[in-house]
């Protein structure tokens, strides 16, 4: 079955840092994949799609990678705030018409 | 102001009740959908509606019912039959299915008395 694996530690880093989260999935091959943003107790936000013919997608301070080959995303965020702090979900598409959400990586930014 | 709404926030259910989660959109979006997320995992798709008055199950569709009857709305009962009800429920609409960002309400917490 599909599995998507998200670093399940948060992710600890100095304000003004680039923060890089993984997402990696196996046994199928999304023709896209979707970045969400979740603070606690609310629904996830969309941030960014990226097709698989596309390497690299960015959005203001957000940048989005996709590797077919290594069936590997990064996100990365620049010049990080505390305001980003949040957990962040990737959702690759699954062919049957749904996305496949990972567990999410808790990203804090300390100020 | 767009968006989705879902009611109440929080909800309890007391054992062997059937109880329903409210959605409203108020995106003209066709497409809408139900997940379950529970702490540590991902979201789980539960059920799914392409248009009005179709639907289709999910990846854990068990002992959860929905309708969908008209575009702007789409209920979820939980019955009697989910077994571990206990989660904390999101319910999303996109403008069709497949490649399309999801819009989330901010959730319902269901808790067993």
């Amino acid at each position: 079955s599909q599995k998507i694996e998200q670093n399940s530690e948060a992710l600890n880093i100095q304000e003004g840092k680039t923060a890089t989260l993984t997402c990696n999935y196996t046994n199928y091959s999304p023709a896209y994949l979707q970045w969400y943003r979740q603070d606690p107790g609310r629904g996830p936000v969309f941030l960014l799609l990226i097709r698989e013919n596309e390497k690299e997608k960015r959005k203001e301070r957000l940048k989005v990678t996709f590797d077919t080959t290594l069936k590997q995303s990064l996100f990365h965020i620049t010049a990080s705030q505390p305001a980003d702090s949040a957990t962040y979900l990737c959702a690759p598409w699954d062919s049957s018409y749904k996305l496949i959400f990972g567990s999410g990586t808790r990203l804090l930014v300390r100020p | 102001d767009g968006g989705i709404t879902q009611s109440p926030k929080y909800l309890f259910r007391k054992e062997g009740q059937n109880v329903t989660l409210s959605c409203e959109q108020n995106l003209n979006h066709d497409a809408m959908y139900w997940y379950r997320q529970d702490p540590g995992q991902g979201l789980r798709l539960i059920y799914y509606s392409q248009i009005v008055n179709d639907f289709q199950k999910g990846d854990i569709a068990e002992g959860y019912s929905v309708s969908r009857e008209k575009k702007e709305s789409f209920p979820l009962t939980v019955t009697s039959a989910q077994k571990n009800p206990t989660a904390f429920y999101l319910c999303a609409s996109s403008p069709a299915t497949g490649n399309q960002p999801q819009h989330f309400g901010d959730g319902t917490r269901l808790s067993i008395l």
